[in-house]
């Protein structure tokens, strides 16, 4: 099975800020990343995926990066309604595996 | 637009079972794959299963098999997920959603998460 290791696993940040998230696969997934985020109490929403395509409706000031076994997430400027937990997700091969998550709280 | 409704959740005691149902609209459904994913309580996103659009491809994580069985219904535009033996490490809010692919620009096909449902909670307790 593949492993999906993210980090931080919380962060502090400040609006307008540049936050960004690692992800790392335990083996090549090549660019077959989706990224995910969560408020308390709602369902995630796809933000990318195939690691640096934006889904339709998602904010600009979001972006991925990488492929093999690395990726990053960044918020550039980051908004007040961007305060919310963040998760990568590898679709390469089932068993469909998410990393542990990473929060993004207000500094 | 596309909605996904799930229901079913509730408390039951270890062992127990249950069915949980997910209804879809908006889409057509029968051309699409679904999946389950649960969350714990304070916890993270867990993958729970998948079925292609027909019916001939399913898969589980290995934490549910033997124990749940994926199945939909394309006349109804229904998910079903059969919950047999229950045990206090399945209490979650369970989600569906589509899983969905698309070409990119590289020539290459992805598959993600696209529309979830509100969840419906599973509580497993004596």
């Amino acid at each position: 099975d593949i492993q999906m290791t993210q980090s931080p696993s919380s962060l502090s940040a400040s609006v307008g800020d540049r936050v960004t998230i690692t992800c790392r696969a335990s083996q090549s997934i090549s660019s077959s990343l989706n990224w995910y985020q969560q408020k308390p109490g709602k369902a995630p929403k796809l933000l990318i995926y195939g690691a640096s395509i934006l889904q339709s409706g998602a904010p600009s000031r979001f972006s991925g990066s990488g492929s093999g076994t690395d990726f990053t997430l960044t918020i550039s400027n980051l908004q007040p309604e961007d305060f919310s937990t963040y998760y990568c997700q590898q679709s390469h091969n089932p068993p469909l595996t998410f990393g542990g998550g990473t929060r993004v709280e207000v500094k | 637009q596309v909605q996904l409704v799930e229901s079913g959740g509730g408390l039951v005691k270890p062992g127990g079972s249950l069915r949980l149902s997910c209804a879809t609209s908006g889409f057509t459904f029968s051309d699409n794959y679904m999946t389950w994913i649960r969350q714990a309580p304070g916890k993270g996103l867990e993958w729970v299963s998948y079925i292609s659009g027909g019916g001939a491809t399913i898969y589980y994580a290995d934490s549910v098999k033997g124990r749940f069985t994926i199945s939909r219904d394309n006349a109804k535009n229904s998910l079903y997920l059969q919950m047999n033996s229950l045990r206090v490490e399945d209490t979650a809010v369970y989600y569906c959603a589509t899983y969905r692919g698309s070409y990119a620009t590289s020539g290459y096909y992805y598959y993600y998460m696209d529309v979830w449902g509100k969840g419906t909670t599973v509580t497993v307790s004596s």
